[in-house]
């Protein structure tokens, strides 16, 4: 069974600009969830989608939005780019039962310059 | 809110040898689930072990293990016989029970070098 898939894997992008992240889970998972990961603040939750709705959300601006498909791949976007958003976003994926664990891809590096 | 805290941020072990990584959380709710997250130099998260703490039966995965006391909100992992490619970030995790989503809330990490 293929893993969690992140695309692309390494992104440079300037401040301001907008960015979309992709994420195809694992045949069958309809939980996605995203994450970002930064030296800084370590790692912190962004959101989850199940069946197209988001079910839950951090605390992070407006900026930071997500969706997800029919077909359970999610996509996250990030709209005027700063520089502290430069970040290992990672994307998991999960049956969503309870305690089931969630499987991670290899996420997308993300640089503001 | 629930926090996660790792002491430690890095550990060295020496190859063949017992390391205990360790891991304190607060939270004030009954039913939840931990675990540990390995993230080698690849980035992925890989699941090490994971703990319902309904159960009182500490988990066991091969040389992994984990001391799990609950009244003292500790979860800790055992690593046996560490091998060169244990070396990685180690992450505990939190996640809330029964329908409460997917949302977890993650530790420090520590670092963990494996010696030869």
């Amino acid at each position: 069974k293929a893993g969690v898939t992140q695309t692309p894997r390494y992104l440079i992008k300037t401040r301001g600009q907008q960015v979309t992240l992709s994420c195809s889970p694992i045949s069958g998972h309809r939980s996605v969830s995203w994450y970002q990961q930064t030296p800084g603040q370590g790692l912190q939750f962004l959101f989850e989608y199940f069946s197209e709705t988001q079910r839950n959300k951090g605390n992070f601006p407006g900026r930071f939005s997500g969706r997800q498909f029919s077909n359970s791949r999610s996509e996250m976007n990030v709209s005027t780019l700063e520089l502290g958003d430069s970040a290992l976003y990672l994307c998991a994926s999960s049956v969503r039962t309870a305690g089931s664990p969630l499987h991670f891809g290899n996420g997308t590096r993300l640089t503001v310059t | 809110a629930q926090t996660v805290t790792q002491s430690q941020p890095e550990m060295s072990v020496q190859e063949a040898e017992t390391v205990t990584l360790s891991c304190t959380y607060d939270t004030s709710e009954s039913d939840y689930y931990l675990f540990w997250y390995k993230q080698p130099p690849s980035r992925q998260m890989i699941l090490v072990i994971r703990q319902e703490a309904y159960k009182q039966q500490n988990a066991t995965e091969n040389r992994f293990s984990v001391n799990f006391q609950k009244a003292a909100k500790s979860f800790s992992l055992k690593i046996s016989d560490s091998q060169l490619g244990d070396a990685a970030m180690y992450f505990c995790a939190y996640r809330r029970g029964s329908n409460a989503g997917n949302m977890l809330t993650f530790g420090g990490g520590t670092r963990l070098m494996v010696k030869p």
